[in-house]
C-alpha cells in the first residue's frame, strides 16, 4: 500500500471550533488531493496541491481551506466546524499529470456536534 | 465541469453469475477512467484504469471497456465471489483532477 497516513483516524468536536486533518505521504508524490465521502454522493473533492504551496479549489471548497508548506504533508482546516461538515475525509497522493492513479489514505471520521 | 453518472446504485447477484456496472460522464476531453473497490469502512482501491486509447482492458475477472464515442464505460466482473461485495466507484479525468461517480453497492449472495 502507498504509504499515506491520517492524524486523527476519529474525532468529535463542536460546532465553531476550529479543526485540522493532517496528511503524511512517504511516496515523494507531487500531487495531494483532499475529499469528503457522505452516502449518496461517492467522494467530492475538496482541495488539491500541486506542489509545495500550490494549492487550488475542488468541488466542495466552501468553509475549507488547506496548506501544503512540505511536499510530504497537506494539512485540512475546518475553520469553523458546522454540523454539514460531519464527514469521513480522505487524502489521496498521485504522481501527477494524466493518466495517472491516485491511492488513498485510511480515512478520518470526524464528527462535528 | 465533468459529470460523471453511475448505475446501478445497488447490485445483487448470485455467487458465480456477472456484474456489469455502467457509468456515462460529460466532457469529451476526459481520456483517464478508474475504478475503485471500497469495503466496508476502509479505503477506496484501484483496481483497474482504463485510458482512451484503449477499448477493453482485463485482469483476471475484471474488465472495463469504453465507448469514448457515447461517453460511456463499464465495469464487468465475472464468476464473482462473496469477497467481491463492496461498494465501486467509477471515475473520469479532468486536467489534473479525477471526478467520481456516486458508487455502486455490489452484493454478492453465496
Amino acid at each position: 500500500d502507498a504509504g499515506i497516513t491520517q492524524s486523527p483516524r476519529h474525532k468529535v468536536t463542536e460546532t465553531g471550533t476550529p479543526v485540522t486533518l493532517r496528511c503524511h505521504q512517504t511516496e515523494n508524490h507531487r500531487y495531494m488531493y483532499w475529499y469528503r465521502q457522505d452516502p449518496g454522493h461517492g467522494l467530492r473533492l475538496i482541495h488539491y496541491s500541486y506542489g509545495v504551496k500550490d494549492t487550488d479549489k475542488g468541488e466542495v471548497s466552501d468553509g475549507y481551506s488547506v496548506s501544503r508548506s512540505k511536499t510530504e504533508d497537506f494539512l485540512l482546516t475546518l475553520e469553523s466546524a458546522t454540523s454539514s461538515q460531519t464527514s469521513v475525509y480522505f487524502c489521496a497522493i498521485g504522481q501527477g499529470g494524466l493518466n495517472q492513479p491516485q491511492h488513498f489514505g485510511d480515512g478520518t471520521r470526524l464528527s462535528i456536534l | 465541469g465533468e459529470n460523471v453518472e453511475q448505475h446501478p446504485s445497488t447490485l445483487s447477484v448470485q455467487e458465480g453469475d456477472s456484474a456489469v456496472i455502467k457509468c456515462t460522464y460529460s466532457d469529451s476531453a476526459s481520456n483517464y477512467f478508474p475504478w475503485y473497490k471500497q469495503e466496508l469502512g476502509k479505503r477506496p482501491q484501484l483496481i483497474i484504469d482504463i485510458r482512451s486509447n484503449v477499448g477493453e482492458k482485463k485482469d483476471q475477472r475484471i474488465a472495463v471497456t469504453l465507448n469514448k464515442t457515447a461517453k460511456h464505460f463499464s465495469l464487468h466482473i465475472t464468476e464473482t465471489q462473496p469477497e467481491d461485495s463492496a461498494v465501486y466507484f467509477c471515475a473520469a479525468s479532468e486536467n489534473d483532477k479525477v471526478i467520481f461517480g456516486p458508487g455502486t453497492s455490489l452484493s454478492v449472495i453465496p
